[in-house]
């Protein structure tokens, strides 16, 4: 069974850009939640999508945002980037039910210069 | 408020040495999962294991252990006679028991396990 796949695996951005990153979750699972990995505040929540609605969100400016499609694939998008975005942004996905533990991908490592 | 701390953020060892990870944990949620995963330097966050709040069973998968002590608010990892391929990043996490109720893993800091030869 192939695992969760986050492309892509590196993106160097410029201040103001903005950014889209994808992920493909395991074959079967629902839900798909977003974290930003940075070595000052560690691992934060972003979001979680359930069968293409957001379910649950962390405490990010609007700046940060995701979608879910049919297919439980998932984007996250940054608009107007901040150099305190580059970070490692992973993504997890789970059957989607409360006993569910998540499985993570490789991320995608954002720089923004 | 929840929180889980990590008091150590880097330990080494030799190989074949037992070590013990500490995670201690706040939550004022009476029933909530506790996780353990483990990054190695691909980045990727692989699960080890996850414990609920009412079951206080400790568990054992090789050589890796796990002792839950609800009464100090503890989950701690041990890895018996380690090995080079132990080298990672470990974290313990924290996760209300139903979605309903936030979803989100709060993790600790993470422990920097260095497995020498």
């Amino acid at each position: 069974k192939a695992g969760v796949t986050q492309t892509p695996r590196y993106l160097i951005k410029t201040r103001g850009q903005q950014v889209t990153l994808s992920c493909s979750p395991i074959s079967g699972h629902r839900s798909v939640s977003w974290y930003q990995q940075t070595p000052g505040q560690g691992l934060q929540f972003l979001f979680e999508y359930f069968s293409e609605t957001q379910r649950n969100k962390g405490n990010f400016p609007g700046r940060f945002s995701g979608r879910q499609f049919s297919n439980s694939r998932s984007e996250m998008n940054v608009s107007t980037l901040e150099l305190g975005d580059s970070a490692l942004y992973l993504c997890a996905s789970s059957l989607g039910e409360d006993n569910s533990p998540l499985h993570f991908g490789n991320g995608t490592r954002l720089t923004v210069t | 408020a929840q929180k889980v701390t990590q008091a150590q953020t880097e330990i080494s060892v030799v190989e074949k040495e037992d070590v013990t990870l500490d995670c201690v944990y706040e939550t004022r949620d009476t029933t909530y999962y506790l996780f353990w995963y483990k990054q190695p330097p691909s980045g990727e966050l692989v699960f080890l294991i996850r414990r609920n709040s009412f079951d206080e069973q400790n568990e054992i998968s090789g050589r890796y252990s796990w002792n839950f002590q609800k009464s100090t608010s503890s989950f701690n990892f041990t890895i018996t006679a380690s090995q080079v391929v132990d080298s990672a990043v470990y974290f313990c996490a924290l996760r209300p028991l139903f979605y309903n109720q936030g979803g989100k893993l709060i993790f600790g800091q993470g422990t920097e396990l260095s497995v020498k030869p």
